[in-house]
């Protein structure tokens, strides 16, 4: 069965530092991946997605993330985190078919340290 | 502005009582999907519609029930068959098979 795995649970970071949250897929065909957060009291929405093409992608506030097709991974990074990043974040794969079901990993919970 | 709304956002129910969320959006997206978020779990898909009057059982569908009788609407039942009804739900809609997901704000279900 597909999967996501995201390794890191829980992270604190102080301001300035460099994140990078890991995400792992079960899948070998094609995919089209994303990540997408969960601040606080609010709605999960859209960071950055792959489809197909340049495998670094940029998304909205800062974020990066890497498409790694030989390792699985579509890892997410940002140089520095502001204490606004924390939250919690989501890897998700849509792991072809027609029927558009995303797979979520389990989220990883950002705390940013002022 | 277009969105997903989600209804109630905090929902009481005594265990053994059938409860109905609510979810509506004004996307004119033709796919909807119900999710369940547990703390270390991620989200777990129950349901989803592709079309009116069409769904499939996600990966947790058991003790759920859906309907999809208008495009805007995808109402999601939690019926006394669940085990752990407690949770947090969230409907999501999506345009098309490889677009993203547009979330609601998502219904926090206690019961007690």
């Amino acid at each position: 069965a597909q999967s996501v795995s995201q390794h890191n649970h829980h992270v604190i970071l102080s301001e300035a530092a460099s994140l990078e949250l890991g995400c792992n897929y079960s899948y070998g065909g094609t995919v089209n991946l994303f990540w997408y957060v969960q601040y606080p009291g609010q709605h999960l929405q859209l960071l950055l997605k792959y489809f197909s093409g340049d495998p670094l992608v940029k998304g909205i506030k800062g974020f990066e993330a890497e498409f790694i097709k030989s390792k699985f991974s579509f890892n997410l990074r940002k140089p520095s985190v502001q204490w606004s990043d924390t939250a919690e974040y989501f890897c998700a794969v849509n792991a072809g078919g027609n029927t558009g079901k995303l797979i979520f990993g389990q989220g990883t919970t950002l705390q940013v340290k002022p | 502005d277009g969105g997903i709304t989600q209804s109630p956002k905090y929902l009481f129910r005594k265990e053994g009582q059938n409860v109905t969320l609510s979810c509506e959006q004004n996307l004119n997206h033709d796919a909807m999907y119900w999710y369940r978020q547990d703390p270390g779990q991620g989200l777990r898909l129950i349901y989803y519609s592709q079309i009116v009057n069409d769904f499939q059982k996600g990966d947790i569908a058991e003790g759920y029930s859906v309907s999809r009788e208008k495009k805007e609407s995808f109402p999601l039942t939690v019926t006394s068959a669940q085990k752990n009804p407690t949770a947090f739900y969230l409907c999501a809609s999506s345009m098309g098979t490889d677009a993203g997901y547009t979330f609601g704000s998502g219904t926090r279900l206690t019961v007690v």
